[in-house]
């Protein structure tokens, strides 16, 4: 089955312990982003991936990480987590954007920071 | 900085009327999404809009664009309950960037 699979799905932290969020597709797709969703903010995107080794930031990327060394995964990291960064956070794939390729996402992922 | 402007934010409508929800974006696009999600779930991809003039449609929705006034509307026929959920619109600008509106929240009642 085509998916995109994110891990964990809840994840509850403290100040300042380094995390990472995985994200995994199987359908060979070149461009692969995440975003946070807040209330009242709709989503936003934090970085995105054109290809294997290539990122870029998107519009809120402080205090995130991203690589992507294979085409199927791409980690977001937190190497120091801070309670404004609570918030539910997806993954999503395409084939690439620059046709009528639609995006594919996650479930999501609740993240708590105390 | 692109702004992205759904109106309304809420809407709250009776089964069998129709509605229309707007999509204003700040500057040159050349692609626009519609998405919607289900209270407590993902993303569900429902339109691509590449071009000006484009219209697509997909049961009792229907997504238009006008990249001149930088417009672009979600129209729904004849409203069913399944509907219900929060939409999305979101923007491709400069690179491969993505920005999304607030989103509506559209609650069809019996």
């Amino acid at each position: 089955e085509a998916q995109v699979t994110q891990n964990p799905r809840y994840l509850i932290t403290v100040t300042g312990k380094k995390l990472t969020v995985t994200c995994s597709q199987n359908m060979n797709h070149e461009y692969m982003s995440w975003y946070r969703q807040d209330p009242g903010l709709g989503l936003r995107q934090i970085y995105y991936s054109m290809n294997v080794e290539v990122t870029d930031k998107g519009d809120v990327p402080e205090g995130y990480k991203v690589s992507r060394k294979e085409k199927r995964n791409f980690p977001l990291i937190l190497e120091s987590p801070s309670p404004n960064q609570t918030s539910l956070y997806f993954c999503a794939s395409s084939l690439s954007v620059q046709g009528n390729e639609k995006l594919f996402f996650g479930s999501g992922t609740q993240l708590s920071v105390l | 900085e692109l702004k992205v402007e759904q109106n309304p934010l809420f809407l709250s409508m009776q089964e069998g009327k129709n509605y229309t929800i707007y999509c204003n974006y700040s500057t040159t696009s050349d692609r626009l999404y519609w998405y919607r999600q289900d209270p407590g779930k993902s993303l569900e991809s429902l339109f691509v809009l590449l071009s000006n003039g484009a219209v697509k449609q997909e049961g009792r929705l229907m997504a238009s664009l006008d990249t001149k006034a930088r417009l672009s509307t979600l129209h729904i026929t004849a409203a069913v309950h399944d509907l219900s959920a929060t939409y999305f619109c979101a923007v491709k600008t400069s690179g491969s960037r993505l920005t999304f509106g607030e989103g509506t929240q559209l609650t069809v009642n019996p």
